[in-house]
């Protein structure tokens, strides 16, 4: 009965090569997250879709690209990783922006 | 930049027993504060949130409190049980939508 779910939990990829991290809600939220952990205490936002279209997109690198196919669904895909690209990435949901935030686990992304 | 404080770090209580955690923070310019559970290898299970206009908000044996003015909030849990055993985490939201976590309580209820 997971809420809010990212695979895989654990990355551990080359530089340069092209990974997606999944996530998926199954609390019928109409908005999906992808942050990432800058620090242990700040969790910066990435992106942020509302019905499936994107409403934030906040400064990151072009090689991140977030795909929506449907309402519950929202994955993080990043080309031609660098080693500053490693830390947590968290995916996240709620009813509708600003609202009650529900988080996944966190993917830990390890670029060697 | 805004500091998220947690205190205590760790508490130990027994069964059954009222508690209190704390959480403060540096910028009283924020949108909302939520209070959060961690399980180990889990996801953050949401407990409360609290708007920045309201007060307080309960659910259950918990009730959260919120006084932006002077940076502070309060998570107070009754009677506790051994499933409360968790981390527990405050982290308010700003406008621009970020969220600043504090660094957590762990929490141990004895049978």
């Amino acid at each position: 009965d997971t809420a809010v779910s990212q695979t895989p939990k654990y990355l551990v990829t080359q530089m340069g090569n092209d990974k997606s991290i999944k996530c998926e809600q199954n609390l019928g939220h109409d908005t999906m997250y992808w942050y990432k952990q800058d620090s242990k205490k700040f969790l910066k936002i990435m992106f942020s879709y509302n019905n499936k279209e994107l409403i934030i997109n906040e400064t990151v690198p072009n090689r991140f690209s977030p795909k929506s196919p449907d309402k519950a669904h929202l994955n993080l895909h990043i080309n031609s990783l660098e080693l500053g690209d490693s830390a947590v990435y968290f995916c996240a949901s709620s009813q509708y922006i600003y609202t009650e935030a529900f988080f996944g686990q966190g993917t830990r992304l390890t670029v060697v | 930049k805004q500091e998220v404080t947690q205190i205590p770090a760790a508490l130990s209580v027994p069964e059954g027993e009222n508690l209190v955690l704390n959480c403060s923070f540096t910028d009283s310019a924020i949108y909302n504060l939520q209070w959060f559970r961690q399980d180990p290898g889990k996801g953050l299970t949401s407990l409360l949130l609290i708007q920045s206009s309201q007060r307080e908000q309960t659910s259950g044996r918990l009730n959260a409190s919120l006084d932006k003015s002077s940076g502070r909030s309060t998570l107070y849990i009754a009677a506790s049980q051994p499933g409360d055993s968790a981390t527990y985490l405050c982290a308010v939201r700003d406008t621009g939508n970020q969220f600043y976590f504090g660094t957590g309580t762990s929490l141990t209820v004895i049978p």
